[in-house]
């Protein structure tokens, strides 16, 4: 079963520049989760799909940041402008559907994209 | 504000020693609590969660962990490490329904652990 994957691997912009992330989720997992880690700090959340809906955005940081998930399938996070902060690697992350109780199953994680903007 | 904290930044051990990474939440309701583990150059890896049941709950490679109620932690353990267990890990908490964004996971800061031959 492949795995989460996340194009590009590296991406070095200026401030200013666009850049547009890709996830590619596991085969039939609802739940497409965006982190980021900035250098030197923790993983944090930025937002949560199921399907092709926003569960829950609050840990998007402003409205520099778009997500879609069109289809239910790969999701794409776009930020336009890149300013300097936004720099850290971005992660992705999927899951199969939420249990009875309300909790979410185990998080795969993908390789990330290392995001630079000069 | 639901948090996460992980005791020790950076570790260095040498083989054969015994590892404790300690982990704390904030939060004193249900958890799911996660450990991952980030090896160099690769991605994030579970390496053991805890939903219910059994406290202790054993991962891979020789991985355990002991959920303390009472303690809201979830201290990482192995008997004795491999040179190969260099790698940077993450206590992870995903809380329940009704304390907001329950499906989302809060990270601890990360312990970076070194171990020379």
């Amino acid at each position: 079963e492949a795995g989460v994957t996340q194009f590009p691997s590296h991406s070095v912009i200026e401030k200013g520049q666009t850049v547009t992330l890709r996830c590619d989720p596991i085969s039939g997992h609802d739940n497409l989760y965006w982190y980021r880690r900035v250098m030197g700090k923790e993983i944090k959340f930025l937002l949560h799909f199921v399907k092709e809906s926003k569960q829950d955005e609050s840990g998007m940081p402003n409205n520099r940041f778009l997500a879609e998930r069109t289809g239910g399938t790969y999701s794409t996070l776009k930020v336009q402008p890149a300013e300097l902060e936004d720099s850290g690697v971005y992660f992705c992350a999927s899951s199969q559907a939420v249990r009875a109780s309300g909790i979410t199953d185990t998080q795969y994680f993908g390789p990330g994209t290392r995001l630079t903007v000069l | 504000a639901q948090s996460v904290s992980q005791h020790n930044h950076h570790v260095i051990l040498s083989e054969a020693a015994s590892l404790e990474l300690g982990c704390n939440y904030s939060y004193g309701g249900t958890v799911n609590l996660f450990w991952y583990v980030q090896y160099p150059g690769q991605h994030l890896q579970l390496l053991l969660k805890y939903f219910s049941g059994d406290p202790l709950v054993k991962g891979i490679k020789g991985f355990e962990a002991e959920f303390i109620k009472s303690k809201f932690s979830f201290n990482l353990r192995k008997p004795s490490v491999q040179w190969s267990d260099t790698a940077e890990y993450f206590c992870a908490v995903n809380f329940a329904r009704g304390s907001g964004g329950y499906n989302k996971l809060i990270f601890g800061a990360g312990t970076r652990l070194a171990v020379h031959p």
